[in-house]
């Protein structure tokens, strides 16, 4: 099994700027989770999703959007890239209850913008 | 809102050291917790969970962690940490369909 799986591991970005990060599970988990994670800071949720259709805002949406059309895939897209964005993402996806919570990350993906 | 605190923000030990960092959780009512390792480079890994029953609950790598109900808190220990342990952990909180992350505690193992 390849887990969940993000692309692209890498990216520079010009503010202002649009790009999508890619997030696809193989695992046939029904949640799904877009986090942030900046030095000194842990992690951030930005957004998630407890089934194909359903999407629900986190601790950090702004500046972002995300939608779920199937079970497997859960995009980020960010539509006006700032310097705040700079970080490392990280899709994560999980079984519902009632082992929620036990969540399996994808490699992350580190985004620069200048 | 629930929130997850985890008040060591670096800690340094020797090799065979005994290792114990804190975490202490805001939440009303009943919680799933969990602890993360994030080893140099890679991403996140489940270390140990607590959901139900016996307060103390054993992970990976020879981890432990005490749910204490009355002080909000699941405290991480390692009887005695190896340079491989080196790494960053992070204390959760799963409540509402959400995991919430204290800010970690970077654990260095000097050899």
């Amino acid at each position: 099994n390849a887990g969940v799986t993000q692309t692209p591991k890498f990216r520079i970005l010009k503010i202002g700027q649009s790009m999508t990060l890619q997030c696809t599970q193989d695992m046939n988990h029904n949640y799904m989770y877009w986090y942030r994670q900046d030095p000194g800071m842990g992690l951030k949720l930005i957004y998630y999703s407890v089934g194909a259709g359903i999407t629900d805002k986190g601790e950090v949406p702004n500046g972002y959007n995300v939608s779920r059309s199937t079970t497997e895939d859960f995009p980020l897209r960010l539509e006006l890239a700032a310097p705040s964005q700079t970080s490392v993402y990280f899709c994560a996806s999980s079984y519902s209850s009632p082992t929620a919570g036990e969540l399996f990350f994808g490699e992350g993906s580190r985004l620069t913008v200048l | 809102a629930q929130s997850v605190s985890q008040h060591n923000h670096h800690v340094i030990l020797s090799e065979a050291a005994s290792l114990e960092l804190g975490c202490n959780y805001s939440y009303g009512g009943t919680v799933n917790l969990f602890w993360y390792v994030q080893y140099p480079g890679q991403h996140l890994q489940l270390l140990l969970k607590y959901f139900s029953g016996d307060p103390l609950v054993k992970g990976i790598k020879g981890f432990e962690a005490e749910f204490i109900k009355s002080k909000f808190s699941f405290n991480l220990r390692k009887p005695s940490v190896q340079w491989s342990d080196t790494a960053e952990y992070f204390c959760a909180l799963y409540a509402g369909n959400m995991l919430t992350f204290g800010g970690g505690t970077r654990l260095m193992v000097k050899p």
